[in-house]
């Protein structure tokens, strides 16, 4: 079992830029979350797909958007990168009626000059 | 809104000793789950126990035991035994129980970084 995969693990983009981040979720699992981590904070959850909808968002703008898969992987785009958008992005997978815990992946460290 | 505290950025442990990580939070839900997440340098998030707040028993696993005190919204996490593989950083976290399902969003604290000695 390969568990979350994200991709890249790494990035460098300039402020103005627009980024894509993908997840494969752990197999079985149909529910993936999105979550932002500055350096030394806990993470910060931007939103949820199930079915291939937004089901929760968190407190942040709309340059932030996803989108899922019918295969249930998830892409998450933010649009007119800031400084402050530089962060790790962290993936979780679930199971939606299913008392099982969120599996995270290694995440992508976004970094914005 | 719930929110997650963390007042101990830093704490530090000789091997083979024990541990404990504090964590208050605050709802006003009756029904939710509380997480300990260990996060190495690996960047992965790797649960290592969790409580259901209905449950008055402490959630134990191996070496890891939690003190969960309800009224006053406390969670602290001990480690017994500590060792050198321990080191990390420990976040607590808090998720509503949406009627017993795995759905929902985790609020996470600030993390407690912890330093094992050999």
């Amino acid at each position: 079992d390969a568990g979350v995969t994200q991709s890249p693990t790494h990035l460098i983009k300039t402020r103005g830029q627009q980024v894509t981040l993908r997840c494969s979720p752990k197999s079985g699992h149909d529910t993936v979350s999105w979550y932002q981590q500055a350096l030394g904070q806990g993470p910060q959850f931007i939103f949820q797909y199930y079915e291939e909808e937004e089901r929760q968002r968190g407190n942040f703008p709309d340059r932030f958007s996803g989108h899922q898969f019918p295969n249930y992987s998830s892409e998450l785009n933010v649009n007119a990168l800031l400084l402050g958008d530089s962060a790790l992005y962290l993936c979780a997978s679930s199971v939606t009626g299913a008392p099982t815990e969120a599996f995270f992946g290694q995440g992508t460290r976004l970094t914005v000059v | 809104a719930q929110t997650v505290t963390q007042s101990q950025p830093e704490m530090s442990v000789q091997e083979a000793e024990t541990v404990t990580l504090s964590c208050t939070y605050d709802t006003s839900e009756s029904d939710y789950y509380l997480f300990w997440y260990k996060q190495p340098p690996s960047r992965q998030m790797i649960l290592v126990i969790r409580q259901e707040a209905y449950k008055q028993q402490n959630a134990t696993e191996n070496r890891f035991s939690v003190n969960f005190q309800k009224a006053a919204k406390s969670f602290s996490l001990k480690i017994s035994d500590s060792q050198l593989g321990d080191a990390a950083m420990y976040f607590c976290a808090y998720r509503w129980d949406a009627g017993g399902t795995s759905y929902g969003k985790l609020t996470f604290g600030q993390g407690t970084i912890l330093t094992v000695h050999p």
